[in-house]
């Protein structure tokens, strides 16, 4: 079975472009989870979506960031302008949602994102 | 407070002995789930093994296995006979009953010596 894919793996990109990260959750999951990682802040949650509907975004750092699932397929996390600060790995999850060993999340192998 | 607590950033076992890596947690929700992931140096986030906080027994997964405390509030990871391979960051994780949020904790970074 397909794990959850992510697109780009790596992506370097000059400050004030647009970098658009993408995502396919696993098939049947119906939660997903986009997470950034880095080494001051450790792993922080961003957004999350159940039933394609975005629950908490708390954790979007600014208005920079924003994140779409247009469809249970697929999600987008799209950082406009993009900062050298937003240099980070990006980790995309999925999930099925209800209550239970089969709640655990399954992540994606991450974007690494460069910004100059 | 933290949800999830590792107070170890790192540490150290030799090939083949168990280690433990501690993991506790804070949370006035009943229901819970307890999870560890593996961050090997390739970056993927592997997932171990689950604890849900009304089992009664200890969570097991080949040589992982949880040392789960509920009075204590803790979870700890228990690794048997430690391998090369086993060298990775290991990341304790939390979800409550009311939210489908994880919580994670900062991690333990292990490294098996040969």
């Amino acid at each position: 079975d397909a794990g959850v894919i992510q697109s780009p793996r790596h992506e370097v990109t000059e400050m004030g472009q647009e970098v658009t990260l993408r995502c396919k959750p696993i098939s049947g999951h119906n939660s997903l989870f986009w997470y950034r990682q880095t080494m001051m802040r450790g792993l922080e949650l961003l957004i999350y979506f159940n039933n394609n509907v975005p629950i908490d975004d708390s954790g979007m750092p600014e208005d920079r960031f924003s994140a779409k699932m247009p469809n249970a397929s697929f999600s987008t996390l799209k950082i406009q302008p993009s900062e050298p600060r937003d240099s980070a790995v990006y980790f995309c999850a999925s999930s099925l949602w209800q209550w239970g060993p089969t709640d655990t999340q399954y992540f994606g192998p991450g974007t690494r994102l460069t910004v100059l | 407070a933290q949800k999830i607590t590792q107070t170890q950033p790192g540490m150290f076992v030799q090939e083949k002995e168990a280690v433990t890596l501690d993991c506790t947690y804070d949370t006035s929700d009943p229901s819970y789930g307890l999870f560890w992931y593996k961050q090997p140096s390739s970056g993927e986030m592997i997932f171990l093994i689950y604890q849900g906080s009304y089992d009664q027994q200890n969570a097991t997964e080949g040589r992982y296995s949880l040392n789960f405390q509920k009075a204590r509030k803790s979870a700890n990871l228990v690794i048997s006979a430690s391998q090369l391979g086993d060298s990775a960051m290991y990341f304790c994780a939390m979800r409550e009953n009311t939210g489908n949020q994880f919580y994670f904790g900062t991690g333990t970074s292990l490294t098996v010596i040969p």
